[in-house]
């Protein structure tokens, strides 16, 4: 069935270092979501990518969507205490699919 | 920018009682909405697509006559949890998609069944 593979699970950082979260999907995708979902809160949009090797930066938050259009990556660089939280990817439009989701949690 | 509410934000009931959730986008139309179950520290899962006009469309393993869902009209979507057990206390969460086709979430509904 349709999936989309997230990874990884968890990942703790330290405040200012680098954080990376990669989605990959079985099939190709007409366009990929990103989402962050604060602890308690609701998952709120970051970004959304279409074309094939798009690159979308946001201050320090970096989207890529891979060439063939099956894999995602967003990349946090000198990450903040603000950044935790869990960031979901999200394929589809009628059929939605969540990624599993990364859980970043920083040590300041 | 678009808005989803949902209430009650929390609800505490009796087991074997029925709990009914809200899901309204406050600034533009949805006919579709979708309902979400979320357990502490996972995934988001989505447990139907609700559409304005007709019957929802319940993910496998989502029991139909659980999770009654009714679409009233293009700003709402009513998800009722009948017969409520301690198993089904979770995060319950909606969603529209919202200008640009992408999903505004609801903040969420936490129900603890007793």
């Amino acid at each position: 069935g349709q999936q989309v593979m997230q990874i990884p699970q968890y990942q703790h950082v330290q405040e200012g270092e680098d954080f990376t979260t990669y989605c990959n999907s079985s099939t190709t995708l007409s366009n990929i979501q990103w989402y962050k979902q604060r602890p308690g809160g609701h998952p709120v949009f970051l970004i959304q990518l279409v074309k094939s090797g798009e690159v979308k930066k946001q201050k320090r938050l970096t989207f890529q969507f891979g060439e063939a259009k099956k894999n995602s990556s967003l990349h946090i660089t000198a990450t903040q205490t603000t950044d935790v939280g869990t960031y979901f990817c999200l394929k589809g439009a009628q059929k939605l699919v969540f990624g599993q989701g990364t859980r970043l949690t920083i040590n300041p | 920018g678009a808005v989803v509410s949902q209430h009650p934000s929390w609800v505490i009931c009796k087991s074997g009682t029925s709990v009914k959730i809200e899901c309204r986008s406050l600034d533009f139309q949805a006919t579709t909405m979708f309902w979400y179950r979320q357990f502490p520290k996972q995934s988001l899962m989505l447990m139907a697509t609700s559409n304005e006009g007709s019957k929802a469309t319940y993910e496998q393993g989502v029991e139909k006559d659980k999770f009654l869902i009714n679409h009233a009209s293009l700003t709402l979507s009513t998800l009722t949890v009948t017969s409520a057990h301690p198993e089904d206390s979770s995060f319950y969460i909606c969603s529209a998609p919202g200008p640009g086709d992408t999903q505004y979430f609801g903040p969420g509904t936490r129900l603890t069944v007793l």
